[in-house]
């Protein structure tokens, strides 16, 4: 089947850096995207991986290792307001996307 | 631009109704998705749209059913509403230049319960 694996829950002292993983099961995968959800709001797109390697954008990176099936979210400097759920999504082609369950991120003063 | 905006935001219906969640979006995205989402879960994809009068079948598309007559507008319409389709709701769409996975812009969902 197709699945894309994450943790349940992290968490992380304000200002350290964390890394949240995904490891995906998924015929013909074609790429990896990160999102954000606070409670009780819509997801707010984070990043994307088309291909192997590093992207970066501000204090946010996403890793993708497709022969490792594998791929991380890294937030550094983390606020308070990070706290939230994280999702990964990876595609298959033919525009259907598959988000993980979700990785909830409690940050603590 | 408002974005993509989803109509009502809160809604509960009896077994066996039926009812139409609204989805608009501004941004001339020819791409366009219904995802629901259960509680402490990810998202499933219900429907989507790559254009107007063209949909297909997500993961969950079962009870459900879709059109797009414009670019704007992508309704989802519930037929015999039972308790297994308490959920939010989230319409979401993309820019046919990009990858579809990249940047899929969310409204701000419909939460529905059936009792």
């Amino acid at each position: 089947g197709q699945s894309l694996e994450q943790p349940s829950e992290v968490t992380a002292v304000e200002g350290a850096i964390v890394q949240i993983n995904c490891t995906y099961q998924t015929s013909g995968f074609y790429g990896l995207s990160w999102y954000q959800q606070h409670d009780g709001g819509a997801p707010t797109f984070l990043s994307y991986n088309a291909l192997d390697g590093l992207e970066e954008t501000g204090r946010f990176s996403s890793f993708l290792s497709r022969s490792d099936s594998y791929g991380y979210l890294l937030l550094q400097e983390l606020q308070m307001k990070d706290s939230a759920s994280y999702f990964c999504a990876g595609g298959t082609g033919g525009f259907k996307t598959i988000f993980g369950a979700g990785t909830r991120l409690f940050v603590k003063a | 631009n408002a974005g993509v905006t989803q109509t009502p935001k809160f809604r509960i219906l009896k077994i066996g109704q039926s009812m139409t969640l609204q989805c608009t979006q501004d941004m001339n995205h020819n791409y366009m998705y219904w995802y629901r989402q259960d509680p402490g879960m990810g998202l499933k994809l219900i429907y989507y749209s790559v254009g107007a009068g063209i949909t297909d079948k997500g993961e969950v598309p079962n009870g459900y059913n879709v059109s797009r007559s414009t670019t704007e507008d992508f309704p989802l319409r519930l037929e015999l509403a039972a308790p297994s389709q308490t959920s939010v709701y989230f319409c979401a769409s993309s820019h046919p230049t990009s990858d579809y996975l990249y940047e899929q812009y969310f409204g701000p969902g419909t939460r529905l319960t059936v009792t």
